[in-house]
Formats: structure tokens, C-alpha cells, sequence
């Protein structure tokens, strides 16, 4: 799986929308982007995905630009609660053993009142 | 319940005794992972079981873990003789055909 590489942290305020940048410059024709978070002393929690067109749902948008070597998330409205740290994974959408996600370091997300 | 359950939440072992980490994935769901994450750094994959299979133990970084699914729905995640170096916080996911992981809460191994 292509690598991707984040800033280590950003920082927002509260009620602003969150922009968080990923680059992948290696990425495959076949891989998609894949985002997951991690709150303190929880596990992962998916967020979203996209292959090359920008996607929406209710917790947040992608933006994969069109030579698809780079992404943003965006969250719109950002709360206390989003404070935690993000993770953008790319990966192949195989099923079974291949469907493992490769984590990186991520980018450490702090929301400020 | 509606997501992937983990027990203990939190385990404290002597150097040398043996634990047993549990895993209830979503019902339903054919895939489940075993990942290992150190403080400040991301979850490192361990174990994949499709069903009851175990398809790759690439990541199991000794001999003394073992993990086993046996009846293709609970999953335990064993270390024998624990050294300090396994503290860590053991997370376990599981996915349906073609749908994202989901994650537990995991479990956070403290070795004294």
C-alpha cells in the first residue's frame, strides 16, 4: 500500500471547519483514500472514503484533488469532541487478509474554545 | 451490541504470566483483526481471521502470541510469558464483505 505522509499536528478553533491536509503521491490507480480517528482511549473510528470523486456524509467531506496525489478532510464545523488524532490510509479495497489498513502516525488534531 | 466489544478494558500482569485478551466482533462479520498500538504511535497490524481461518500472523512478533477464532465469531488474543515490551493497547476490528473495520476500545496490557 502507497505511503502517505501528515503534518503532526493543527490545531483549530471551535465552531471554524478543520482542514486536514494528506499527501499521496505515489498512490495507485486502484487504492483508495481512507480516513479513520482516534479519540483518547478509544479505537479507531472510521470516518470516511473516496477513490477519486470528492465524498460527503454526515460526519465529514473529502477532497481528493484530480491528479489524486493529494487529500483534504474537512470538517465543517469543528467541536471539542472532534480533538483527536486522524489517520489517512490508503489501501487497495480487497477483501479478506489484504483488507488490513497500515496506519501511520496520523495528525493530532486539537480543537481550542 | 452494536459494536465490536473488548474485556478486560484494562489488564495488569507480572513479567512472566500469561494473558488472555477477548474479542466479540459484530455479529455477522466474516473478518476480524487483531492490531497492537504502543503509546503515541499508530495501531500495528498482528492477525487476520476470515471466519475461523487464520489467514496471516504476519505481524505476531514472537512465538509466546497466539490468537484463535475458533468458532468463527469470538476471538482470544493470548501472550505467554509476558515481558514488559508487550504493554500496549491491543485493538481488535471487524468487517463485513466489503465494509470499513471497525474498531473496539481494546485492551490496555500493563506488564510490571
Amino acid at each position: 500500500d502507497a505511503k502517505t505522509t501528515q503534518p503532526p499536528s493543527m490545531d483549530c478553533a471551535e465552531g471554524r471547519a478543520a482542514n486536514l491536509p494528506c499527501n499521496h503521491s505515489t498512490i495507485s490507480g486502484n487504492e483508495y483514500v481512507y480516513w479513520y480517528r482516534q479519540i483518547h482511549s478509544q479505537g479507531p473510528q472510521y470516518i470516511i472514503h473516496g477513490l477519486k470523486n470528492n465524498e460527503t456524509n454526515e460526519m465529514a467531506s473529502l477532497i481528493i484533488t484530480e491528479d489524486r496525489k493529494s487529500s483534504t478532510l474537512i470538517l465543517p464545523h469543528a467541536t471539542l469532541r472532534d480533538t483527536a488524532v486522524y489517520y489517512c490510509i490508503v489501501r487497495v479495497d480487497y477483501t479478506g487478509a489484504n483488507s488490513k489498513l497500515t496506519f501511520g502516525k496520523g495528525i493530532t488534531l486539537s480543537v481550542r474554545p | 451490541g452494536a459494536g465490536v466489544s473488548q474485556s478486560p478494558r484494562y489488564k495488569v500482569a507480572k513479567r512472566g504470566q500469561d494473558v488472555a485478551l477477548r474479542c466479540d466482533p459484530i455479529s455477522g462479520h466474516v473478518s476480524l483483526f487483531w492490531y497492537q498500538q504502543a503509546l503515541g504511535q499508530g495501531p500495528e497490524f498482528l492477525t487476520y481471521f476470515q471466519n475461523e481461518a487464520q489467514l496471516d500472523k504476519s505481524g505476531l512478533p514472537s512465538d509466546r502470541f497466539f490468537a484463535e477464532r475458533p468458532e468463527g465469531s469470538v476471538s482470544t488474543l493470548k501472550i505467554q510469558r509476558t515481558q514488559q515490551e508487550d504493554s500496549a493497547v491491543y485493538l481488535c476490528a471487524s468487517s463485513g464483505t466489503g465494509s470499513p473495520l471497525h474498531f473496539g476500545n481494546g485492551t490496555r496490557l500493563t506488564v510490571t
